[in-house]
């Protein structure tokens, strides 16, 4: 069974960079049939789409995000990351990776990591 | 702020039915080629896969759980309510116009 587990500090200063790794285990990170996602949600709050990636490395990014954020894959470590640069306190959220097929539904979630940007 | 519109609560008593409805515009809902999927959501926990391409089930969700799509709106119902179906509800699709995936408001479901 796939599962996805999100890595990362837990805390982050302002305008530095969050990083995160979503490890995946139970499936391949390398099939073509599905693509990886981030979205993250502030506590409380509803949902937000951060961007997505395939096996290839092709990604797709929240317009509204796009200028601070990369996601990459590591097939040889089955494994893609997220980083966004210049954190403000608005990026204080829960952070989750998960697993979709292109135009569907996201089937596969990580646990969820909270990341709060404080200096 | 969010694209699709959703009730901020429903409420009704065990074994009744609940609908919840999505309410967005031609670029994402009403897009034929834009599905729309359906999330369940305990406090603390990640959401859960409901519904996906309008209407389909994942393995293992009842079939109290169903979804369609019209128009620019769509309508998860949930019939046979239990306590245990008491959680936040989001829609969810891709948006055309913002080349996005765009969430709805989310809807707390109160069993009374």
């Amino acid at each position: 069974q796939l599962q996805l587990q999100e890595s990362g500090p837990g805390l982050v200063k302002p305008s530095e960079t969050l990083s995160l790794t979503c490890i995946v285990s139970g499936g391949s990170i390398s099939s073509g049939d599905y693509y990886w996602a981030w979205i993250r949600q502030p506590p409380g709050k509803g949902l937000e789409w951060i961007g997505s990636i395939n096996y290839s490395g092709s990604t797709w990014y929240n317009p509204s995000l796009k200028s601070r954020v990369t996601i990459s894959v590591d097939t040889s470590k089955n494994q893609f990351s997220l980083k966004l640069s210049s954190v403000t306190a608005a990026d204080t959220v829960v952070y989750y990776c998960t697993r979709h097929t292109p135009g569907s539904g996201y089937l596969n979630w990580g646990q969820g990591t909270l990341v709060t940007v404080s200096s | 702020q969010s694209v699709l519109t959703q009730p901020p609560s429903v409420s009704a008593a065990p074994g009744q039915k609940v609908t919840i409805s999505c309410s967005g515009s031609s670029s994402n809902i009403g897009d034929k080629n834009n599905y729309v999927s359906w999330y369940q959501q305990f406090p603390g926990t990640a959401p859960k896969l409901l519904i996906y391409d309008n209407s389909k089930r994942p393995s293992g969700i009842p079939d109290r759980f169903s979804g369609s799509k019209s128009g620019t709106s769509a309508t998860l119902g949930i019939t046979g309510l239990l306590t245990g179906d008491e959680a936040d509800y989001y829609c969810g699709t891709w948006d055309s116009s913002l080349s996005a995936h765009v969430f709805g408001t989310g809807t707390k479901v109160t069993v009374l």
